[in-house]
C-alpha cells in the first residue's frame, strides 16, 4: 500500500473550519484514501473515505485532487471534542489498514 | 449493534502468566483484525482472519502471541508467557468485508500492563 505523508500537528479556532491535508504520491490507481481518528484513549474512529470522487458525510468532506497524489479532510466547525489524532491512509485489496503517526488536531476555544 | 467489544478493558498480571484478549465482532462482519498499540511503534497490525480463518498473521510479534476465531462472533488473543514489553493496548476491529472499500470499525481496547 501506498505510504503518507502528514504534518505532524496543527490547530484551529473552535468554530472554523479544519483542513487536514494529506500527501499520497505513491497512490495506485484501485487504492482508496480513508481517514480515521483516535481521541485519546479510545479505538480508532472511521471518519470518511474515497477513490477520486470527492466525499461527504456527516462528519466530514474529503477533497482529493484530480491527480490523486494529495488529499484534505475537512471538519467544517471543529469542535473542542474533534481534538484527537487524525490519520490518512491508503488501503489497497489485501484489506489491511496500515496506521502512521497521524497529525494531532489541537482544537482551542 | 454495540459495536465491536473487548474484554476485558483493563488487564494487569505478572511476568510469566497467560494472557488472554477477547472480541466480539459486529455481527455479521466477515474480517476481524486485532492491533496493538504502543508509544513507541503506534498502531500495528498483528493479525487479521477472514471468515475466520487467519489470512495474514505477519505482524505477530513472536510464537508467545496466537490468536484464534473459532466462531464468527467471537476471537482471542493469548500471550504465553507474557513479559513486560507486551504491555500495550490492543484493538480489535471488525469489517464487513475485504477489499479497498471497506471501512473497519474498532473496539474500545484493552489495556495491558505486564509488570
Amino acid at each position: 500500500d501506498a505510504k503518507t505523508t502528514q504534518p505532524t500537528s496543527m490547530d484551529c479556532a473552535e468554530g472554523r473550519a479544519a483542513n487536514l491535508p494529506c500527501n499520497h504520491s505513491t497512490i495506485s490507481g484501485n487504492e482508496y484514501v480513508y481517514w480515521y481518528r483516535q481521541i485519546h484513549s479510545q479505538g480508532p474512529q472511521y471518519i470518511i473515505h474515497g477513490l477520486k470522487n470527492n466525499e461527504t458525510n456527516e462528519m466530514a468532506s474529503l477533497i482529493i485532487t484530480e491527480d490523486r497524489k494529495s488529499s484534505t479532510l475537512i471538519l467544517p466547525h471543529a469542535t473542542l471534542r474533534d481534538t484527537a489524532v487524525y490519520y490518512c491512509i491508503v488501503k489497497g485489496a489485501n484489506s489491511k489498514l496500515t496506521f502512521g503517526k497521524g497529525i494531532t488536531l489541537s482544537v482551542r476555544p | 449493534d454495540a459495536g465491536v467489544i473487548q474484554s476485558p478493558r483493563h488487564e494487569v498480571t505478572e511476568m510469566g502468566q497467560e494472557v488472554t484478549l477477547r472480541c466480539k465482532p459486529i455481527s455479521g462482519h466477515d474480517y476481524l483484525f486485532w492491533y496493538r498499540q504502543t508509544m513507541m511503534r503506534g498502531l500495528e497490525l498483528l493479525i487479521y482472519f477472514n471468515n475466520n480463518v487467519p489470512i495474514d498473521d505477519s505482524g505477530m510479534p513472536e510464537d508467545r502471541f496466537s490468536a484464534k476465531m473459532p466462531n464468527a462472533s467471537f476471537s482471542t488473543l493469548k500471550i504465553q508467557p507474557s513479559e513486560p514489553r507486551d504491555s500495550a493496548v490492543y484493538f480489535c476491529a471488525s469489517s464487513p468485508y475485504g477489499g479497498q472499500a471497506a471501512e473497519a470499525f474498532f473496539g474500545q481496547g484493552t489495556r495491558l500492563t505486564v509488570v
